[in-house]
């Protein structure tokens, strides 16, 4: 079955670093991947998505490319910041499926 | 716009009892899954409802059973509680379609005693 396997965590660093964080999925046909971001005492909110492959999603800084040939759709972002201290989640879904499909998420703590 | 609002926010139930949870999703959004997040499992799919009808449900044993109103507003039910059941669950809303954002609710915390 379709699945989303995520590098654990927690995953530390220091301000101003770079940031990557693996995600490769298991999956029929051509789905569409995401990434979720839940800050403490928050509710789960999308960050950044692609739907085919080549795509590239971004906000805030973060980017996501959708690359089919490795089954990868890893998380970067240049400079992290305190605040981008979250649990982040990949996940997929797939055409006429109508569920996500989640990686088990990764703790990232920033330090000052 | 108002954001999905779930109802209610912390429950705590013992073994053997019942329990209905409240989605009210994003006005305009006809779609309403629901999931299940606990430190072991993580996220995992509940079931989905669009328009009333459910389109697709998760690997969860029968006592979870869910329904949608036509105004697009959803509940979940659980019958005969295990403390196994003790989760954090979430509730998202979207337009239906399988790329569309989910934009979630901030979950109902139950705890089964």
């Amino acid at each position: 079955g379709d699945s989303v396997t995520q590098m654990e965590g927690p995953v530390t660093l220091s301000e101003e670093a770079f940031l990557t964080i693996n995600c490769t999925y298991t999956a029929t046909g051509y789905p569409s991947l995401f990434w979720y971001v839940q800050y403490p005492g928050e509710g789960l909110q999308l960050l950044l998505k692609a739907t085919k492959a080549d795509d590239k999603g971004s906000n805030k800084g973060f980017e996501a490319t959708y690359r089919k040939e490795t089954t990868s759709f890893h998380l970067e972002k240049g400079s992290v910041q305190v605040s981008d201290s979250a649990v982040y989640f990949c996940a997929l879904s797939r055409d006429s499926n109508y569920q996500l499909i989640w990686g088990a998420g990764t703790k990232l703590i920033i330090k000052p | 716009k108002a954001g999905v609002t779930q109802t209610p926010r912390y429950l705590i139930k013992t073994r053997g009892q019942q329990v209905t949870l409240s989605c009210s999703p994003i006005s305009g959004h006809r779609s309403v899954s629901w999931y299940q997040q606990t430190p072991g499992q993580g996220l995992q799919f509940l079931f989905e409802y669009f328009s009333e009808t459910q389109r697709n449900k998760g690997n969860f044993p029968g006592r979870f059973s869910g329904r949608q109103f036509s105004n697009s507003r959803s509940e979940m039910n659980v019958s005969t509680l295990e403390l196994g059941d003790s989760a954090l669950y979430l509730c998202a809303s979207s337009l239906g379609s399988t790329n569309n954002e989910q934009f979630f609710g901030p979950g109902t915390r139950l705890t089964v005693l």
